[in-house]
């Protein structure tokens, strides 16, 4: 069981926007920020939003972050087909000595 | 353009011990204000924080592994390294290396290594 929620699958058609929610509490999501990780079939992941809502060079901006109290959303707009993958989630817990926890995954695909 | 790599046994028998260690090239693991950290996925699920360590050789874990995990760092061949004790069926996952850019609560992984597979089996 992940310490944040996410959905186990989305999905969407080519041009669609699809957003992937992460639910957590006041120990993580509600007192830092979250990232987000897209990892490929037998690949390791990468970051795909970092401080919330940020980009690391190279990530196209149709992926987009946000963040509200103790959730978070990532968006796709204009889905493609080769963004279909899996989607983590993940935040600093402050509970006991402190952890990172993520969420248990989103598989999406693009129909 | 940093990068890491994992390497050690792919097979380990239970009660044994879990070694593993993570090369970074293009760039120092003395940089100041990045930490290095395992990471594990079991098959088919999700991923797990195990520890980290900063080059000063303060290292901090999971709390639910924190009794057989040890992390430590070599900073003259620029690699750290990761001992599970006692292992068992359940410790069978691909563990990936990660640089953490910042540290806890505005930190991220922004570099993995490629992972590799342990397989805890007699």
């Amino acid at each position: 069981q992940s310490v944040l929620t996410q959905p186990p699958s989305a999905s969407g058609t080519p041009g669609q926007r699809v957003a992937i929610s992460c639910s957590g509490s006041s120990s993580n999501i509600g007192s830092n920020t979250v990232n987000w990780y897209q990892q490929f079939p037998g690949t390791a992941p990468k970051l795909l939003i970092y401080n919330n809502n940020e980009r690391p060079s190279g990530v196209p901006d149709r992926f987009s972050g946000s963040k509200s109290g103790t959730s978070a959303s990532l968006a796709i707009s204009g889905l493609q087909s080769e963004d279909e993958a899996d989607y983590y989630c993940a935040a600093w817990d402050d509970s006991l000595s402190g952890l990172w926890v993520f969420g248990g995954g989103t598989k999406l695909t693009v129909l | 353009q940093v990068q890491l790599q994992e390497s050690g046994p792919g097979l380990v028998r239970p009660s044994q011990t879990l070694s593993l260690t993570c090369t970074v090239s293009g760039g120092s693991i003395r940089s100041v204000g990045y930490y290095w950290s395992w990471i594990r996925q079991h098959p088919g699920k999700g991923l797990e924080w195990i520890g980290n360590i900063y080059y000063s050789g303060s290292a901090y874990y999971n709390p639910s592994l924190k009794s057989r995990v040890s992390i430590s760092v070599d900073t003259s061949k620029n690699q750290f390294s990761l001992k599970l004790t006692s292992v068992t069926a359940a410790d069978t996952a691909m563990y990936y290396c990660a640089r953490n850019r910042g540290w806890s609560g505005e930190s991220d992984f922004d570099y993995w290594g490629q992972g590799t597979l342990v397989t805890v089996s007699s």
